[in-house]
């Protein structure tokens, strides 16, 4: 398996302008998680799908961002506009519930590392 | 209110044991996980406790205390791969993690 796909790796944008991150989580996994890492609040659960329903979205800075999952094979977090402030990196996670598990481990792409000047 | 703690940084010896503690207050409990993640790179998964007591696998074992919110991670002869974030994470239901700074682990020869 190709494990969890973001893109793009690394974006580096100006103040004000329009980010998007893309993910692709692991086939069959039920759970989609977008998360923000940066030094100062360690790692962040922005928003969280299942079977492409937003459930929790409490951890969304704000009206600038947002998130969606249009099929089980795909989901974008939108930045618009975007500030220096949102400098970080973001991560897509992606787990399922196995049949005789007690938890659902997540696992995690590689990240996007965001920086606004 | 979610709270949890865990130390910012440790230093070990290469081959020694090492202790990580976490402590935790969280509204809901649904188990506790233990990621890895190296410098650059996504965290990985190292071990969930729901019950009380010790989990082990290989060189790391994982250990919960549910009345005291409490629980640590155990790396047994340490190598300097080793060297990495360990980042204590709760689960408050329906899937959600709620994670902890993480303690950045500096293996030296």
């Amino acid at each position: 398996d190709a494990g969890v796909i973001q893109s793009p790796r690394h974006e580096v944008t100006e103040m004000g302008q329009e980010v998007t991150l893309r993910c692709k989580p692991i086939s069959g996994h039920d759970y989609l998680f977008w998360y923000r890492q940066t030094m100062m609040r360690g790692l962040e659960l922005l928003i969280y799908f299942n079977n492409n329903v937003p459930i929790d979205d409490s951890g969304m800075p704000e009206d600038r961002f947002s998130a969606k999952m249009p099929n089980a094979s795909f989901s974008t977090l939108k930045i618009q506009p975007s500030e220096p402030r949102d400098s970080a990196v973001y991560f897509c996670a992606s787990s399922f519930l196995k049949t005789g598990s007690s938890y659902n481990e997540q696992f995690f792409g590689p990240g996007t590392r965001l920086t606004v000047l | 209110g979610q709270n949890i703690d865990q130390p910012t940084e440790m230093t070990a010896t290469e081959g020694a044991i090492v202790q990580i503690n976490c402590t935790y207050q969280t509204s809901g409990f649904n188990g506790l996980f233990w990621y890895q993640q190296h410098a650059g790179e996504a965290p990985t998964f190292l071990s969930y406790n729901v019950l009380d007591g010790l989990e082990e696998k290989g060189r790391f074992s994982s250990f919960l205390s549910r009345s005291k919110g409490y629980s640590y991670l155990l790396l047994k002869e340490l190598q300097m791969k080793d060297s990495a974030s360990y980042l204590c994470a709760v689960s408050g239901g329906y899937n959600k993690l709620i994670f902890g700074a993480g303690t950045r682990l500096a293996v030296h020869p």
